[in-house]
């Protein structure tokens, strides 16, 4: 079945450090992919999306390629604040069901001055 | 705005009792979503709801119910909670179509059954 494994956390960075949250996927066919993100006390939001194979999604700094050679959807982020502590989700659009989307199990980021 | 807004941030119950947690959305969304979110499990599905009055099971469905008699709102029942549902419980909504992938979630509830 679907299935998404991401690195373990936590991550610690040094602010301005470059980030990789490494995702590989698992699934029949090509499913959209998503990062959402969660700050400290609120519910997940979108960050980025791809829907296709080659397809970089990017927002507030952070981008995403769709690999489907290596089935990956790593985040990366050139520069790290403090303000971009928070628990990174990868997550799949289900096959069959695209509006029902299977996560990951959550990389927790935090960055220090 | 969009929002999701639940019905606690934080909750006690005692083993065997029965519980409801609410969800209301203000989006005109079809779609409703109850997940829970443990530890190095990350988020799981619960209960689906695709419109009013219908539900799909999602991947743990076992020891809850859910209920959507109106649009905006959406309820999971847990009808005798059990120590192993402590969790931190998270509602979703998204609309259909090319955009249904983009799910709006709440603050959460903690619950802790004792």
């Amino acid at each position: 079945g679907d299935s998404v494994t991401q690195m373990e956390g936590p991550v610690t960075l040094s602010e301005e450090a470059f980030l990789t949250i490494n995702c590989t996927y698992t699934a029949t066919g090509y499913p959209s992919l998503f990062w959402y993100v969660q700050y400290p006390g609120e519910g997940l939001q979108l960050l980025l999306k791809a829907t296709k194979a080659d397809d970089k999604g990017s927002n507030k700094g952070f981008e995403a390629t769709y690999r489907k050679e290596t089935t990956s959807f790593h985040l990366e982020k050139g520069s790290v604040q403090v303000s971009d502590s928070a628990v990174y989700f990868c997550a799949q659009a289900h096959t069959g069901t695209a509006s029902k989307l299977t996560f990951g199990t959550g990389t927790r980021l935090q960055v220090t001055l | 705005d969009v929002k999701v807004t639940q019905s606690s941030r934080y909750l006690v119950k005692r083993t065997g009792e029965k519980v409801f947690l609410e969800c209301v959305q203000d989006m005109d969304h079809e779609n409703m979503f109850w997940y829970r979110q443990d530890p190095g499990l990350g988020l799981r599905l619960i209960y689906f709801s695709y419109d009013v009055k219908m539900k799909e099971k999602g991947d743990i469905p076992e020891g809850y119910s859910v209920s959507r008699e109106k649009k905006e709102r959406f309820s999971l029942i847990l009808e005798s909670a059990s120590t192993n549902q402590t969790s931190m419980y998270l509602c979703a909504s998204s609309t259909i179509g090319r955009f249904s992938y983009e799910q709006y979630f709440g603050p959460g509830t903690r619950l802790t059954v004792t």
